[in-house]
């Protein structure tokens, strides 16, 4: 079974600063995405990393994909209040299930 | 204009009774899911139906059985409901290729009393 562990768990800041949250496991994926969820509502789709070393940006998020394809990492800088919801990290196995497995979670809240 | 839309969005039930949860995607993707996300937030796979076939069946209860009667459609049936089972079951859809992301529904929370 492949795990994905984030850190941390949760996560609760000033609005205006930079977080990192982190996604980890020992077993190579072929992508990572990353989800926000929010109350109520179902994750949605943020970003998916490919290549190893891969870095994307969405604004004010930085997206990184290990060069392992073991990990990524979401960085936020200056966050606001919109930005609080739960992250959700989700690797894709390679064949023919291609399986996403999704990781433990990290809840951001960002206070005014 | 709702992309996958599931029903309810709230049940609530006693233990022993069965019940049904409805889902419909009109994105014209090939593959649906459900998902069981528990009180820590954790998100499982329970079933995918790729083209109207089990894919994936992970070790979940036989009481809990999908029913695909078209690729636009995939509904959830429990028989017999447990305590355990109180969840938020998330339905999704996604093309059947690498890199597809998946689309949810926004959830059916199940209270089992």
């Amino acid at each position: 079974t492949q795990l994905l562990e984030q850190s941390p768990q949760f996560l609760s800041i000033q609005e205006g600063e930079n977080l990192t949250v982190y996604c980890n496991s020992s077993s190579v994926f072929s992508s990572l995405q990353w989800y926000r969820q929010e109350p109520g509502e179902g994750p949605v789709l943020l970003v998916t990393v490919v290549t190893g070393g891969e870095v994307k940006k969405l604004k004010r998020l930085t997206f990184q994909f290990g060069d392992a394809r073991k990990d990524s990492s979401l960085h936020i800088t200056a966050a606001q209040p919109g930005d609080t919801g739960l992250y959700l990290c989700a690797g894709q196995s390679s064949g023919s299930a291609r399986q996403l497995t999704f990781g433990s979670g990290t809840q951001l809240t960002v206070l005014p | 204009d709702t992309a996958v839309s599931q029903t309810p969005k709230y049940l609530v039930t006693q233990m022993g009774n069965d019940k049904s949860i409805k889902c419909e995607q009109n994105l014209g993707h090939d593959t649906m899911y459900w998902y069981k996300q528990d009180s820590k937030k954790f998100l499982k796979i329970m079933f995918s139906y790729n083209n109207k076939e089990l894919i994936i069946n992970e070790t979940v209860p036989n009481r809990f059985s999908p029913k695909s009667p078209d690729k636009a459609h995939l509904n959830l049936h429990i028989n017999s409901l447990e305590l355990g089972d109180s969840a938020v079951y998330f339905c999704a859809s996604s093309h059947r290729r690498e890199y597809s992301p998946l689309h949810f529904g926004n959830g059916t929370r199940l209270t089992v009393t």
